[in-house]
């Protein structure tokens, strides 16, 4: 079985430049979960979704920040524009249901505002 | 507020060496507890997990009990190999679907 697939791994951008992030949960996961990881902390939740609906966004910095997960499949998730504080691991997991079904998490896309 | 607090690292072990992370927790109700590891360059992947008080959660020969006199969850092997290496990470999970992380704790197995 495929696990959660994100890209890119790797990214560097300038501050005030856009930046996205895809991920690919997997199949037949009807729950993805974006979060922020900072050195040396834990994740973060960002943005929760069940099927194609954000069900719970109260972390997210709407001013900056934007999700989506048409079909209810993929996600996006952009910033713009970027500061330096975005810097961190932007991870994805996905589930099969909420509750205490089991997350399982992509490797991560790094990101590095300059 | 609910919150995980975690043993800090780096924690530095020899192989077959025991080892025990503490992990212990704030929590207004009753959640669930997991115990996740992330080895080097790859995501995060769930070790195991209890979802109610004594429950104890077992995986890859590691252990942790869901304490709540204590609301604590210590992870503990008998014996490490360097395969171990990685960093672990305390979480506590309530039904609103709200993961709370502790700040993870490396763990570095020598040979």
């Amino acid at each position: 079985e495929a696990g959660v697939v994100q890209s890119p791994r790797y990214k560097i951008i300038e501050k005030k430049q856009p930046v996205a992030f895809w991920c690919n949960p997997i199949s037949g996961h009807n729950t993805l979960y974006w979060y922020l990881q900072n050195l040396g902390q834990g994740p973060e939740l960002l943005i929760r979704y069940e099927n194609e609906e954000a069900v719970d966004d109260s972390q997210l910095p709407k001013d900056r920040f934007s999700a989506e997960r048409l079909k209810g499949v993929d996600s996006t998730l952009k910033i713009q524009p970027a500061e330096l504080g975005d810097s961190a691991v932007y991870l994805c997991a996905s589930s099969l249901g909420g509750g205490l079904d089991t997350q399982y998490f992509g490797p991560g896309t790094r990101l590095t505002v300059l | 507020g609910n919150s995980v607090t975690q043993m800090e690292g780096p924690v530095t072990l020899s192989e077959e060496a025991f080892l025990t992370i503490n992990c212990t927790y704030t929590a207004t109700g009753y959640p669930s507890l997991f115990w996740y590891v992330q080895y080097p360059g790859e995501g995060l992947q769930l070790l195991l997990k209890a979802t109610k008080a004594d429950d104890k959660g077992s995986n890859k020969g590691f252990e942790a009990t869901y304490r709540k006199e204590t609301t604590s969850f210590h992870l503990e092997k008998g014996s490490v190999q360097v395969s171990d290496s990685a960093v672990y990470f305390c979480a506590l999970l309530f039904t609103g679907n709200q993961f709370y992380f502790g700040t993870g704790t490396s763990l570095t197995v020598i040979p």
